[in-house]
């Protein structure tokens, strides 16, 4: 069983370019959370998402940043317009259930390191 | 106030040694607990979950206190291999998690 898997794994951008980050969870997970992590700080929640349903976007900046998970296909984070404060690595975990009460462990994948120049 | 806190370290110990790590969390609604560990910003991966009862899982013993809102991580005879960064993870009931900054450990010959 594959693990969750990321794309690409370094994604160098100019400022101002549109960035896209793929996400394809675990088989059989419809349970997809998007984190980032700032150079020298701890990973913080962005959002999460089932399919083709936006759960909880609490940690999301409010502009500039958009998250899918279509029926079909990978989620994907969008960032428009980078800055360099977006230079961070974004991991993204996968369960097969809702793990707020616990029941199902998240696991993330190898992350997608993100250089704005 | 963080969500949760760590003392980032980093703890220097020989092999061999016991080292414990503490973690305390400001939201008593938290719904769960975990360790997890990074190595080198790779990804976090789960070492083991925290239950209040207390549970072991070889040479690593996790333990909840909900009335203090304090974790607690204790490693014994400590392996090169264990050099890595802790990180102290609580939930919430949307199921999103919170992490502390992690405590960075590096075990020495």
């Amino acid at each position: 069983n594959a693990g969750v898997m990321q794309n690409p794994r370094h994604l160098v951008r100019r400022r101002g370019q549109e960035a896209r980050l793929r996400c394809s969870p675990m088989k059989g997970h419809s349970h997809v959370y998007w984190y980032r992590q700032l150079p020298e700080e701890g990973l913080k929640f962005m959002v999460y998402l089932q399919k083709e349903n936006i759960i909880d976007e609490s940690g999301m900046p409010k502009e500039r940043f958009s998250a899918e998970f279509p029926k079909e296909g990978p989620s994907i984070l969008r960032i428009q317009q980078v800055v360099r404060g977006d230079s961070a690595a974004y991991f993204c975990a996968s369960s097969p259930g809702p793990s707020g009460r616990g029941t199902d462990t998240q696991y993330f994948g190898p992350g997608t390191r993100l250089t704005v120049l | 106030r963080k969500e949760v806190e760590q003392d980032p370290g980093p703890f220097n110990v020989p092999e061999g040694a016991t080292v414990a790590f503490n973690c305390t969390y400001s939201n008593s609604a938290s719904q769960s607990f975990f360790w997890y560990r990074q190595d080198c910003r790779k990804e976090p991966k789960l070492l083991m979950s925290v239950y209040s009862s207390g549970n072991e899982d070889g040479r690593f013993t996790a333990q909840l206190n909900r009335a203090s809102q304090y974790i607690s991580l204790l490693i014994r005879d400590s392996k090169l291999s264990d050099s890595a960064t802790y990180l102290c993870v609580v939930s919430s009931n949307t199921g999103k998690l919170i992490f502390g900054q992690g405590t960075t450990l590096q075990v020495k010959p």
